[in-house]
């Protein structure tokens, strides 16, 4: 089965870059997706398409894409960014399957 | 504003059967596709299943394919997932979402615990 590799754990200190990967041989032919989860909370959508940022997300959240490697970047982390970070996609069977990386809990202190 | 409020979550045995309902509110939702994702404690995002605007068609995960059925009512605003022959590693709370070309919105989830 298909799946999209994440680093379990990014830690930077306030006010730093952070940068959050994903890979998975499909995603040289599909858009990847990135969801910020907070704890207790549902997952919130911060970039589609590869690297668009939907209304209300702060700017400091961009998304880039490099053959099978998407990469979430947080420019200037914020201690409200702490959080899980999930990367999104699908396989390219023909059939719909869904596919999420395994998270990335991203600690700012 | 976009609601989306997931219900009929609770404990059941395992092989046990349960049908869980995502009420939609604040937009159109006969026009949206939508989704069920689910998260076992402490553990990542798993995509379970996907419907069609219409309930035509529908997608599965292989974990639960054969097991769970994806339904919904564009009369009622509801969305459906009818668990039957349920495992332990079923255990999860249960998100619903909407699509908009992808999943943009997602509910609060209900929990769903299998155990005797």
């Amino acid at each position: 089965s298909y799946e999209l590799t994440q680093p379990p754990s990014v830690s930077v200190s306030p006010g730093q870059t952070a940068r959050i990967t994903c890979s998975g041989d499909a995603l040289s032919k599909k858009y990847a997706y990135w969801y910020q989860q907070k704890s207790g909370q549902a997952p919130v959508l911060v970039i589609f398409e590869d690297s668009k940022r939907p209304s209300g997300i702060p700017e400091r959240f961009s998304g880039s894409k490099s053959g099978t490697m998407a990469t979430l970047t947080i420019s200037g982390a914020q201690v409200e960014d702490e959080a899980d970070y999930y990367c999104y996609s699908t396989d390219t069977s023909g059939y719909y399957r869904g596919v999420f990386g395994g998270g990335a809990k991203l600690t700012v202190l | 504003e976009v609601q989306l409020v997931e219900s009929g979550g609770g404990l059941v045995q395992p092989g046990g059967s349960l049908r869980l309902s995502c009420a939609a509110s604040g937009f159109t939702f006969r026009s949206y596709w939508m989704h069920w994702v689910r998260q076992a404690p402490g553990k990542g995002l798993v995509w379970v299943s996907r419907i069609n605007n219409d309930g035509s068609d529908t997608d599965y995960a292989d974990s639960v394919k054969g097991r769970f059925t994806i339904s919904r009512d564009n009369a009622k605003n509801t969305l459906y997932l009818q668990m039957n022959s349920l495992r332990v590693e079923d255990t999860a709370v249960y998100y619903c979402a909407r699509e908009t070309g992808y999943v943009d919105y997602w509910g609060q989830g209900t929990l769903v615990t299998v155990s005797s």
